[in-house]
């Protein structure tokens, strides 16, 4: 039971570049969510998923897009990489069964992502 | 909307020190409460939560308790150690919103030998 993986670790990008960075769970959660984290700044939401096939914005979605075909992946896009999009960025999944108490979002260990 | 403030940082304790991270939210209707920690180059893990009012958690000696009068949730622990040194995160989650986590800036805390 690996949890929440995330791929790649690192990744340094030119500005206008494109990538995408994948997450995966283990655990069959309904929810996925993509944070970014930035100093001083604690976790901002950029898009989350309730479920397969279904995808919806947070606080800072611009200049993101995201993806959940299959209910373990989440997939965060970046078409034209811009330097302010330079974070850490990390993913998480939850169970939506709120009245048992399993709203806890378990984390993956995050993707570096630098843009020059 | 929802809003949760931690106290500044950082923090610097002696070892065994008292460590108290205050924490106060703002939610409409009845949120969960969290505390996460972020070891250095790791990802976010939940070190306790309460979901209602007057609910303790706890986990590896570390303690907060659920003040819906005071609108708090302020993080404690007795006698810190060196492997304690990261940074903490308090979130709520609110239900009414596809429970999506609202977190505080997190606060860094250094303990010394």
């Amino acid at each position: 039971n690996a949890g929440v993986t995330q791929t790649p670790k690192f990744r340094v990008l030119k500005t206008g570049q494109s990538m995408t960075l994948l997450c995966a769970q283990d655990m069959n959660h309904e929810y996925m969510y993509w944070y970014r984290q930035d100093p001083g700044m604690g976790l901002r939401l950029i898009h989350y998923s309730v479920g397969e096939g279904t995808t919806a914005k947070g606080e800072v979605p611009d200049g993101y897009n995201v993806s959940r075909l299959k209910k373990q992946n989440f997939l965060l896009g970046l078409e034209s990489a811009a330097p302010s999009q330079t974070s850490v960025y990390f993913c998480a999944s939850s169970n939506q069964a709120r009245g048992l108490g399993e709203d806890t979002q378990y984390f993956g260990p995050g993707t570096r992502l630098t843009v020059l | 909307g929802n809003s949760v403030t931690q106290m500044e940082g950082p923090v610097t304790l002696s070892e065994e020190a008292f460590l108290t991270i205050n924490c106060t939210y703002t939610a409409t209707g009845y949120p969960s409460l969290f505390w996460y920690v972020q070891y250095p180059g790791e990802g976010l893990q939940l070190l306790l939560k309460a979901t209602k009012a007057d609910d303790k958690g706890s986990n590896k000696g570390f303690e907060a308790t659920y003040r819906k009068e005071t609108t708090s949730f302020h993080l404690e622990k007795g006698s810190v150690q060196v492997s304690d040194s990261a940074v903490y995160f308090c979130a709520l989650s609110d239900p009414g919103a596809n429970s999506k986590l609202t977190f505080g800036k997190g606060i860094t805390l250094s303990v010394r030998p």
